[in-house]
């Protein structure tokens, strides 16, 4: 089935610096959406993106749609310790639109030092 | 208002337990879901309803039962569970099915689950 390749795996950095973590697949997406999910809590929806090229900004954080369809990016700048969390990538394809299946990355999971 | 709300916040259950997790949006979405996770996976999709109705079931054992009784709610009844069945049970919520514009899913807070 399809699947999504989601890096770094890891990442510990430290307060101020920039943060960039992507998705890659072998097919095409028609839905990236990017997911902070805090330990023990439920992911919360950062952005949604739903045309290919599409960069959409959140306060500190940016998305890309790719223009392949196939990848997309999250930026987040000038990270804060709030940050601190696993970032989830999330896409639909075409074959599974309409049927509400999301397919998720593995996760990012990112460190900050004060 | 983004919010889908979840009860009980965790659940302890021995293995011949009946349960049930309830999940509540007020925000007119048409399509809920349940979702296991693990710790440090992604969630993994069981169950899909929109408008209501079951559409789809990813193979989930039937000790495992969901309940759409309205638009606004959706419940998981537990019964016979097995330790392995210990994980973060989530609903999500979005205005039309993923896939476009307005299928982006809103989750909740969780249930953590843990069977004896």
């Amino acid at each position: 089935g399809q699947q999504l390749n989601q890096s770094p795996q890891s990442m510990f950095i430290q307060e101020g610096e920039d943060v960039s973590m992507n998705c890659t697949s072998s097919s095409i997406f028609n839905t990236w959406l990017w997911y902070k999910q805090d330990p023990g809590e439920g992911p919360v929806l950062l952005i949604a993106l739903y045309k290919a090229g599409e960069l959409t900004s959140n306060g500190r954080l940016t998305a890309q749609f790719g223009i392949t369809r196939k990848d997309s990016f999250l930026n987040i700048s000038a990270s804060i310790p709030s940050d601190v969390g696993i970032y989830f990538c999330a896409g639909s394809t075409p074959g599974s639109s309409n049927t509400g299946k999301l397919i998720f990355g593995q996760g990012t999971t990112l460190q900050v030092k004060p | 208002d983004t919010e889908v709300t979840q009860t009980p916040k965790h659940l302890v259950m021995g293995m011949t337990n009946k349960k049930s997790l309830k999940c509540e949006q007020h925000m007119g979405h048409r399509a809920m879901y349940w979702y296991k996770q693990k710790a440090k996976k992604p969630p993994e999709l069981m169950f899909v309803y929109s408008y209501e109705k079951l559409s789809i079931n990813e193979s989930v054992p039937s000790r495992f039962s969901p309940e759409c009784p309205n638009s606004s709610l959706l419940n998981l009844h537990l019964h016979a569970l097995q330790p392995e069945d210990s994980a973060l049970y989530l609903c999500a919520s979005s205005q039309v099915l993923a896939g476009g514009p307005g299928g982006g899913q809103y989750f909740g807070p969780g249930t953590r689950l843990l069977v004896l």
